[in-house]
Formats: C-alpha cells, sequence, structure tokens
C-alpha cells in the first residue's frame, strides 16, 4: 500500500540531545513537507522540500534541520538548539500544483518529549 | 495576521443536528481548498476538497467563495463519529505550501 511512514512513534530525548525523526514516502510525490503542533493548536510549517536536493525553511526552522537526498526520504533533526523541542511532529507529501490529486498525505506522526 | 482563521470551537451539538463550519483565507493567490479531518492525537486525514462551484460527498458539503475569500463546510444529520477537529486548509499557487487553520471542534452528543 502506498503512503507515508514516521517512526518512531514515541521519542524520548534528552536535554541537549540531537535527535532525528524518520519519514519516508512511496507515494512518488516531490513535495515533501514537516510539521509541528503543540496541544490544543494548529500545524506549523518547519520545512518544505519541492525536489529531491532542495529544501526551504518554514515559519519555526530555527533549531531543526532537513535533508532531500532522496525523493522518498526526509528526516527531520530537532537539535539542542530548539529551546522546547515536546510536540507532536508529523510528516507530510504531496504532489505538486494545483487541482485534483494535489493535497497533502500525511503519515501517522512522531510523539517527541524532553525529560 | 494568520493564513487561515477558523473559529475554533467547540461546537457542542446533539446527534441529528445541521452544523457548519467557517473559514476565511488571506492570500488571494490560494488556489486549492480543503477540509480535513483530525481524531485526538492521531494525524490529519482529508475529509474533501473544495471546488468553486461548491461540491457535496454524502453529509458533507462544502463551498467557496472566493470574492470573500471564505470556505465553509456544512455537516448534516451528525453522527457520534463527526466528534473531531476539522481544518480548513488552502494551498498556495506559489512554493506549494499548505496553510492550516488551528481548527474547528465539534463534539457530537447522543
Amino acid at each position: 500500500d502506498g503512503g507515508i511512514t514516521q517512526s518512531p512513534k514515541y521519542l524520548f530525548r534528552k536535554e541537549g540531545q540531537n535527535v532525528t525523526l524518520s519519514c519516508e514516502q512511496n507515494l512518488n510525490h516531490d513535495a515533501m513537507y514537516w510539521y509541528r503542533q503543540d496541544p490544543g493548536q494548529g500545524l506549523r510549517l518547519i520545512y518544505y522540500s519541492q525536489i529531491v536536493n532542495d529544501f526551504q525553511k518554514g515559519d519555526i526552522a530555527e533549531g531543526y534541520s532537513v535533508s532531500r537526498e532522496k525523493k522518498e526520504s526526509f528526516p527531520l533533526t530537532v537539535t539542542s538548539a530548539q529551546k522546547n523541542p515536546t510536540a507532536f511532529y508529523l510528516c507530510a507529501s504531496s504532489n505538486p500544483g494545483q487541482g485534483l490529486g494535489t493535497e497533502a498525505f500525511f503519515g501517522q506522526g512522531t510523539r517527541l518529549t524532553v525529560v | 495576521r494568520k493564513e487561515v482563521e477558523q473559529d475554533p470551537g467547540p461546537f457542542n451539538v446533539p446527534e441529528g443536528a445541521t452544523v457548519a463550519f467557517n473559514c476565511t483565507y488571506s492570500n488571494s493567490a490560494s488556489q486549492s481548498f480543503f477540509w480535513y479531518r483530525q481524531d485526538c492525537r492521531k494525524e490529519p486525514k482529508l475529509l474533501m476538497s473544495v471546488y468553486s462551484s461548491g461540491n457535496e460527498d454524502g453529509r458533507f458539503t462544502a463551498q467557496l467563495n472566493r470574492a470573500s475569500q471564505y470556505i465553509s463546510l456544512l455537516i448534516r444529520d451528525s453522527k457520534l463519529s463527526d466528534s473531531a477537529t476539522y481544518l480548513c486548509v488552502v494551498k498556495s499557487y506559489n512554493f506549494n505550501k499548505f496553510y492550516f487553520g488551528s481548527g474547528t471542534k465539534l463534539n457530537v452528543k447522543p
């Protein structure tokens, strides 16, 4: 089945540690996105990539880094510079353009907790 | 100003009721529009795309008013299983970026 897989589902990080969240898709989508969601809040864009080997900062990129070396993979690293990393992280992908079939598809999310 | 604004609710309605959610967006260059459903502690899932002429999918009807930059979702004959948060989403013409509203929470009571 086609879809997006995020791992791990739950992640605990000690303060000062970097952690990497995995996102893999087999939908052959060009565009991929990382969002952060805090309790009772909407989704905020961290980074997005429209094509392999290219990515752009979103609204809250500070303290995060990404890479896009392969079309199907878009890992997110939460660095120690991110002061409040506890949140629900969602990866998404889409076809470019507008109209039918260009909606965002989401992975099941990674819930990160700093301990 | 936020790109997409929604009333956070909650909307508390009895089973069988009709409920409507509204959403406004600020960027007139927005070209694609969607409603997503998000259950507690889960990922958002596409409920329906919103077409310029309006569209219906069973008990759900979506409308778009480009002149007023306004999107609506109507749910008829509410079911207990409709209880969720409904996210209004617009996709920009440039950069293929999605903008999400903060969501409207719906509670359907027996």
